[in-house]
């Protein structure tokens, strides 16, 4: 079954501790990509990748990074989590072809306090 | 760049009833439109999307949606609602250049179906 596994699902934490999200896909996609979900503003795009070891800038990246060292997995990383990264966060992968379609995880609902 | 503007965040509507979703889209360049929906606790899932050809495209469980090029619009309806499409509904909108890589989506639309 075609499957988008984040970890965990929910998370609270305190101001400043690192924590990882991880996401794997087991659809031998190329292209990943992280977003984040607000009331009001809909999914922003944080990072995505386009291959292993090919990554870039979405339309928020302060304060996360990303990496890709294998093509099924595509951690987001908080160095120094803020209470304004308190979000529902979602991992995406697609084929990336020609108007291809974009698969979703569960999302990882996160809190920082 | 291109943007997504979903007008109204929350449509009720009884069973029974039709609906429409409201979707403009902004871009200076030709454009693939997608509508994806959450349901509870989920994530998003692909409902429908127009890529090219016929304007009126349709999903599996009666929801369409028509690209209208002249209103820049991409709206979604269906003539008959159930309780179980009570979701969020997500308009979004990528370039036939860069595809996935900025896939940029409205700020949604609730919709809410009661008995």
């Amino acid at each position: 079954e075609a499957q988008v596994t984040q970890n965990p699902r929910y998370l609270i934490t305190v101001t400043g501790k690192k924590l990882t999200v991880t996401c794997s896909q087991n659809m031998n996609h190329e292209y990943m990509s992280w977003y984040r979900q607000d009331p009001g503003l809909g999914l922003r795009q944080i990072y995505y990748s386009m291959n292993v070891e090919v990554t870039d800038k979405g339309d928020v990246p302060e304060g996360y990074k990303v990496s890709r060292k294998e093509k099924r997995n595509f951690p987001l990383i908080l160095e120094s989590p803020s209470p304004n990264q308190t979000s529902l966060y979602f991992c995406a992968t697609s084929s990336g072809g020609s108007g291809a379609e974009a698969f979703f995880g569960q999302g990882t609902r996160l809190t920082v306090v | 760049a291109q943007s997504v503007t979903q007008l109204d965040s929350q449509v009720p509507v009884f069973e029974e009833a039709p609906v429409e979703l409201r979707c403009n889209y902004s871009s200076s360049v030709s454009v693939y439109l997608f509508w994806y929906v959450q349901y509870p606790n989920q994530g998003l899932q692909l409902l429908l999307k127009y890529l090219s050809g016929s304007t009126l495209v349709e999903s599996i469980n009666g929801f369409e949606a028509e690209f209208n090029k002249s209103q820049t619009s991409f709206h979604l309806r269906k003539p008959s609602v159930h309780i179980s499409d009570t979701a969020e509904y997500f308009c979004a909108v990528s370039d036939r250049g860069t595809g996935f890589q900025k896939l940029v989506f409205g700020t949604g639309t609730r919709l809410l179906v009661s008995p």
